[in-house]
């Protein structure tokens, strides 16, 4: 069975600070997909990215970047420049790639991430 | 574009009561469908997915069932409701092939008493 460890539970920055959210996953398979989904306090969940366990390109979307690496089994996040609209809680989750039908994701905990003015 | 909905957002029961919560989805057709649910902290846990009408995979043992009459139309319900059913449902959806993004709807705030 897969599993997502978010350690960090809560971290509160200020305002422009960077911060940056650790993910580790555990899976036997070689074939996956990880994703970050944001969660404000409306409660609904946001997709950010989809990575494939094939593609270690670091990614970066304006202020947001992610970091893939398959030797640490890591996947993590970091926001630059944080203001206090990415204060939410970050999910980083898991699928295993089977090439048909369906299958939940594997959610970490999650990071509650507070941005301070 | 592709929308999903929830309702009822959010739901005070007794225990004891049923429960039918009902999510759609708008603007795709034959998708993967999926029910979560967090619970007080954090944490999602898959309930159940289907990828037809009809067809229903429970992931965890449980006092709920659902089920798919209609192509976009996903139903959660329960006959008798406990505390511990408390909780954040929500539903979701993707493309009905290989391990596709899942997009979210704004989910529903449940409160057993």
């Amino acid at each position: 069975a897969q599993k997502v460890t978010q350690a960090q539970t809560e971290i509160s920055v200020v305002e422009k600070e960077d911060v940056t959210l650790d993910c580790v996953y555990e899976t036997r398979d070689t074939t996956y997909y990880l994703f970050w989904y944001k969660q404000p306090p409306s409660g609904e969940l946001v997709f950010l990215i989809r990575r494939n366990s094939f593609d270690e390109q670091n990614e970066i979307s304006g202020r947001y970047s992610w970091n893939f690496q398959k030797s640490t089994s890591s996947f993590n996040f970091t926001i630059t420049a944080s203001q206090v609209v990415d204060s939410a809680v970050y999910f980083c989750a898991l699928t295993l790639y089977s090439g048909g039908g369906a299958d939940g994701l594997t959610f970490g905990k999650g990071t509650h991430l507070i941005i301070q003015p | 574009s592709q929308t999903i909905h929830q309702w009822p957002a959010t739901l005070v029961q007794p225990v004891g009561s049923p429960l039918s919560l009902e999510c759609t989805v708008e603007g795709t057709s034959n998708p993967n469908l999926y029910w979560y649910r967090q619970a007080a902290g954090r944490g999602l846990q898959l309930l159940f997915y289907s990828v037809g009408i009809g067809q229903i995979s429970s992931e965890v043992p449980q006092n709920l069932s659902a089920s798919r009459p209609q192509d976009r139309q996903f139903i959660l319900s329960s006959k008798k409701l406990l505390l511990s059913d408390s909780g954040f449902y929500l539903c979701a959806w993707s493309v009905n092939a290989g391990r596709e993004t899942q997009y979210f709807g704004p989910g529903t705030r449940l409160l057993v008493l």
